[in-house]
């Protein structure tokens, strides 16, 4: 009874560092998302996912990437890691039926500090 | 300007008092909308989808308004555990689904 797996879930990481937040579900959802959670700001997506082997870039974009590795995964990347980037990130999947299905399901958050 | 605006609150009320939240959005394009619960330092979970008509879940009220773009969450006989912060999202339309989250709500619910 997963959901959606996030890891991992606390990491520090000293400006300039890389590192990869990974994501996976078991729900056979077709749509993926990063979001960032910081305080006052709400959530903010990052990236998305409408189905395997398709990712465009949502409101906050910068500094990041990402891949659909298959339906099942959907990982996020910062390259070279900014203070700036030092946030909750959630990432959240949902099924695709039709255009105006909606429920997201969210993993338990991965909390990034860059020192 | 934010998609989906909130009142940041927080509402501090009694147990037992209503409490009502809104919510405006400013994508007229947007096709469905909900409202999510945050417990401190925990993800979002869905509370409750938001109709057209009206849709109403125990002690919970929400309302749209498309005219409007305006979306409310009525809480009836607020108990503690309802304290949480409440997330307005907006999605769908344009072609793509992209749920758009506010900043959220706080509510604390006192004895």
């Amino acid at each position: 009874n997963a959901g959606v797996t996030q890891t991992p879930k606390f990491q520090v990481l000293k400006t300039g560092q890389s590192m990869t937040l990974q994501c996976a579900q078991d729900m056979n959802h077709n749509s993926m998302y990063w979001y960032r959670q910081d305080p006052g700001m709400g959530l903010r997506l990052i990236y998305y996912s409408a189905s395997e082997g398709t990712t465009d870039k949502g409101e906050v974009p910068n500094g990041y990437n990402v891949s659909r590795l298959n339906k099942r995964e959907f990982s996020l990347r910062l390259e070279s890691a900014a203070p700036s980037q030092t946030s909750v990130y959630f990432c959240a999947s949902r099924v695709r039926e039709t255009l105006a299905t909606g429920e997201l399901f969210f993993g338990e958050g991965s909390r990034l500090t860059v020192l | 300007r934010k998609e989906v605006e909130q009142d940041p609150g927080p509402f501090n009320v009694p147990e037992g008092a209503t409490v009502a939240f809104n919510c405006t959005y400013s994508n007229s394009a947007s096709q469905s909308f909900f409202w999510y619960r945050q417990d401190c330092r925990k993800e979002p979970k869905l509370l409750m989808s938001v109709y057209s008509s009206g849709n109403e879940d125990g002690r919970f009220t929400a309302q749209l308004n498309r005219a409007s773009q305006y979306i409310s969450l009525l809480i009836r006989d607020s108990k503690l555990s309802d304290s949480a912060t409440y997330l307005c999202v907006a999605a769908g339309g344009g072609g793509s689904y992209i749920p758009t989250f506010g900043r959220g709500t706080s509510l604390i619910v006192h004895p």
